[in-house]
């Protein structure tokens, strides 16, 4: 296991369109997090997984926004009708206790 | 709503300098304080909790409850490490999602 990993690394997509991400946390790690991070800021919570159930939103995930974990392993978040303001780093965390992040997708919607 | 605050966007120290990043935090509970780094082309990873009250890399951080603080320090910083920081707050409910910084980049000059 080579800790969090975060398909793709690069997505530059256009308005409008929608885009999915993938994230296969450790795998004995049962809690899993999304994260934004915009240029100049930390990262921001968006949403929380405790096995396949998604406990946790923010308010920052509109409904264009969803997130699934459909057997508690990996996990998918897809951006339908992308805007720019969804240009971002989008993290993904693991964790049993102490989080590990992936190195993210990087989203630029033009 | 709990907050972090890092006041300083960049911190500039020569090499063999002490340095102090600070962190401010609002919390209505008993919180749990990270700092995470994060070395250039390399994913955010643990730094320090202050619950292990442990010095890493030679930096040490110490919770002061009633300043409502948790300064990272180094007596001498070492070109290796520049990077960015992000302190980082989280809360006792379920998700037990972190809070974030916006970041202080650390720069360590000859």
């Amino acid at each position: 296991d080579t800790g969090v990993s975060q398909d793709p690394r690069h997505k530059i997509t256009k308005r409008g369109q929608n885009v999915t991400f993938r994230c296969d946390p450790i795998s004995e790690h049962n809690r899993l997090y999304w994260y934004r991070q915009t240029l100049g800021q930390g990262p921001e919570f968006l949403t929380y997984f405790q096995n396949e159930a998604q406990l946790e939103k923010s308010r920052l995930l509109s409904d264009r926004f969803s997130a699934e974990r459909p057997k508690g392993s990996f996990s998918t978040l897809e951006i339908q009708r992308t805007e720019q303001g969804d240009s971002a780093m989008y993290l993904c965390a693991s964790s049993s206790g102490g989080y590990t992040f992936g190195s993210g997708t990087r989203l630029t919607v033009v | 709503a709990q907050r972090v605050t890092q006041p300083e966007k960049l911190l500039s120290v020569f090499k063999g300098a002490p340095v102090e990043l600070k962190c401010n935090y609002s919390y209505s509970g008993s919180p749990e304080l990270f700092w995470y780094v994060q070395y250039s082309r390399q994913r955010l990873q643990l730094l320090l909790r202050h619950i292990s009250r442990e010095s890493i890399k030679g930096f040490t951080a110490d919770l002061n409850k009633g300043e409502t603080s948790f300064h990272l320090k180094k007596p001498f910083a070492q070109e290796e490490d520049s990077a960015m920081y992000y302190c980082a707050l989280r809360d006792t409910g379920t998700a037990s999602k972190l809070t974030f910084g916006t970041g202080t980049r650390l720069q360590v000059t000859l």
